[in-house]
């Protein structure tokens, strides 16, 4: 059974620029979770997808956006970079099925994305 | 708010030695918590879940205990291997969010 892709594995960016990231979940999982992780705050929840819909936000400002496809598979897209987004950017997809615990996340390796 | 607060790293063990990385957390509701381990250059891997008070989590020689009283979760591991080494952290999750809050992240190194 295939496990979360991400593509790419390793980016380098410079301000300003934009970037993109794709994930595809393992099959049959509906939702899609984005988290980054910097060694300064740890693991944050940027947002969630489930049947194409954004279903939950973190606390991130405006330029960090996504989406999700018929297929489950997910973007995120960061515009106008800034050196403080250099990150691991961590995708997670789920089942979502109701009952306690039952939504276990399931992890890709993650884009490493440096800015520079 | 939720939240997690884990002991800070890094722990340094000598192989066989026992292993205890204290977790506890904040919540409005019932969450699930888990573990999840981090080795270098990858990404997180579930390592043990409980989903409600009193359950006990188990994987590869690793423990957790869902202890309600107090708040805690708990990691432990009766005898560690140099290939346990890694960063180890706890989070709850919520249903309603299904979202995971993570604790800052336990770095564990482990001596032959």
């Amino acid at each position: 059974k295939a496990g979360v892709t991400q593509t790419p594995r390793y980016l380098i960016k410079t301000r300003g620029q934009q970037v993109t990231l794709s994930c595809s979940p393992i099959s049959g999982h509906r939702s899609v979770s984005w988290y980054q992780q910097t060694p300064g705050q740890g693991l944050q929840f940027l947002f969630e997808y489930f049947s194409e819909t954004q279903r939950n936000k973190g606390n991130f400002p405006g330029r960090f956006s996504g989406r999700q496809f018929s297929n489950s598979r997910s973007e995120m897209n960061v515009s106008t970079l800034e050196l403080g987004d250099s990150a691991l950017y961590l995708c997670a997809s789920s089942r979502d099925r109701v009952g306690a615990g039952a939504n276990v996340l399931t992890f890709g390796a993650g884009s490493r994305l440096t800015v520079l | 708010g939720d939240s997690v607060t884990q002991m800070e790293g890094p722990v340094t063990l000598s192989e066989e030695a026992f292993l205890t990385i204290n977790c506890t957390y904040t919540a409005t509701g019932y969450p699930s918590l888990f573990w999840y381990v981090q080795y270098p250059g990858e990404g997180l891997q579930l390592l043990l879940k409980a989903t409600k008070a009193d359950d006990k989590g188990s994987n590869k020689g690793f423990e957790a205990t869902y202890r309600k009283e107090t708040t805690s979760f708990h990691l432990e591991k009766g005898s560690v291997q140099v290939s346990d080494s890694a960063v180890y952290f706890c989070a709850l999750h919520m249903e309603y969010g299904n979202k995971l809050v993570f604790g800052a992240g336990t770095i564990l190194r482990v001596k032959s």
